[in-house]
């Protein structure tokens, strides 16, 4: 069956660190990966997605993540987290022959000043 | 700002009331999707639009009824809710190409259910 495991449920940084939010995926094929953040009271943004091709994909705000087939990962980095960043992040898979996406179970970060 | 708008953005409802959620989105997308949220979850999917017609159903009780007017929206009529039901609604629209393509997401309706 097709899942999403991210293995971290809260991550904390200081601001300026870097960040590496994990995500492993479950899937028969290559994958469709997507990689959205949500901030309180907002619905989900997409911060970048893969299809096919190079397998680093930049995204929006700063946001990179590096699709590892071998390794059935596609984790997203930030050289250097910004407050803001702050927020629940959650990989997903587009299931195969249908139009629906499967998420992860979402990894909550925190920054700390 | 997002280009999937939602309203409301806020709904209070007794178990007995009838109430409706809109989406709507101007991007041309024939796809469209209804999620329900519960704190600290990712969005379980509820249904989801093909070119206006329903494609999918989670085995959504009858309560929530969708409804696709046309292209560009998308309503969720409420009725005799529990409060188990409270939640973010959120509404999505993606593109269909035979591919996933991404899923643009509304800010969502938050329901309370008295």
């Amino acid at each position: 069956a097709q899942s999403v495991t991210q293995p971290d449920i809260h991550i904390t940084v200081s601001e300026g660190a870097s960040l590496e939010l994990r995500c492993n995926y479950s899937y028969g094929a290559t994958p469709y990966l997507f990689w959205y953040v949500q901030s309180p009271g907002q619905g989900l943004q997409l911060l970048l997605k893969y299809f096919s091709g190079d397998t680093l994909v930049q995204g929006i705000k700063g946001f990179e993540a590096e699709f590892k087939r071998s390794q059935s990962s596609f984790n997203l980095r930030k050289p250097s987290v910004h407050w803001s960043d702050a927020a629940e992040y959650f990989c997903a898979v587009g299931a195969k022959n249908t139009d629906k996406l499967i998420f992860g179970t979402g990894t909550r970060l925190q920054v700390f000043p | 700002d997002t280009e999937v708008t939602q309203t409301p953005k806020h709904l209070v409802m007794g178990m007995t009331n009838k109430k409706s959620l809109k989406c709507e989105q101007h991007m041309g997308h024939r796809a469209m999707y209804w999620y329900k949220q519960k704190a600290k979850k990712p969005p379980e999917l509820m249904f989801v639009y093909s070119y206006e017609k329903l494609s999918i159903n989670e085995s959504v009780p009858s309560r929530f009824s969708p409804e696709c007017p046309n292209s560009s929206l998308l309503n969720l009529h409420l009725h005799a809710l529990q409060p188990e039901d409270s939640a973010l609604y959120l509404c999505a629209s993606s593109q269909i190409d035979g591919r996933h393509q991404p899923q643009h997401f509304g800010d969502g309706t938050r329901l309370s259910i008295l």
